[in-house]
């Protein structure tokens, strides 16, 4: 166990609304990573950190969606107006050595 | 393009019986190769990786896999599985970057008693 956490754990939210994701990983400065998770689907890249640095984003990260990883230690994600597209689970990872360990995900249901 | 194909979307095994689950790859050099179990509402863990030399590799719950190049494959076997097994099982290969995975839709397993 990494020990990665995520919060919350569930989220519920009406279409239209902003929502924010937070990760907390065991290390700092340690490359995060957020992938998001669709039923019946395989995580799906979104994007990256070095230190504070986003280094990668995926064409699956819209204009609604930002990351931020102030200090180069916890990271966030919002994304604005929310669609019911966005209805997935969210996965925070962080690298030890050249292996991903994930945190436990974040679910986000749209209405 | 990389890509990862887990060609069975649900194997049912019966309990003590062996496993073997398929995952086949794309990708032009030497991958670095990921298995991951996720039990139902949990993030996922890792089972094992490979990344060069033995191409049998062990992990853990007493799983293993075999990476073969000329089939780019890289299998998850259990020679006797449990009920606990249950769960979807992912394989993943590192972009040619090293800066994400790539993962397959993944196997869902069931055991059946």
């Amino acid at each position: 166990d990494t020990g990665v956490s995520q919060d919350p754990r569930h989220k519920i939210t009406k279409r239209g609304q902003n929502v924010t994701f937070r990760c907390d990983p065991i290390s700092e400065h340690n490359r995060l990573y957020w992938y998001r998770q669709t039923l019946g689907q395989g995580p799906e890249f979104l994007t990256y950190f070095q230190n504070e640095a986003q280094l990668e984003k995926s064409r699956l990260l819209s204009d609604r969606f930002s990351a931020e990883r102030p200090k180069g230690s916890f990271s966030t994600l919002e994304i604005q107006r929310t669609e019911q597209g966005d209805s997935a689970m969210y996965l925070c990872a962080e690298i030890q050595g050249d292996t991903q360990y994930f945190g436990p995900g974040t679910r986000l249901t749209v209405l | 393009a990389q890509s990862v194909t887990q060609p069975d979307i649900h194997i049912t095994v019966s309990e003590g019986a062996s496993l073997e689950l398929r995952c086949n790859y794309s990708y032009g050099a030497t991958p670095y190769l990921f298995w991951y179990v996720q039990s139902p509402g949990q993030g996922l863990q890792l089972l094992l990786k490979y990344f060069s030399g033995d191409t049998l590799v062990q992990g853990i719950k007493g799983f293993e896999a075999e990476f073969k190049r000329s089939q780019s494959s890289f299998n998850l076997r259990k020679p006797s599985v449990h009920w606990s097994d249950a769960a979807e099982y992912f394989c993943a290969v590192a972009n040619q970057a090293g800066t994400a995975l790539i993962f397959g839709k993944g196997t869902t397993l069931s055991v059946s008693s």
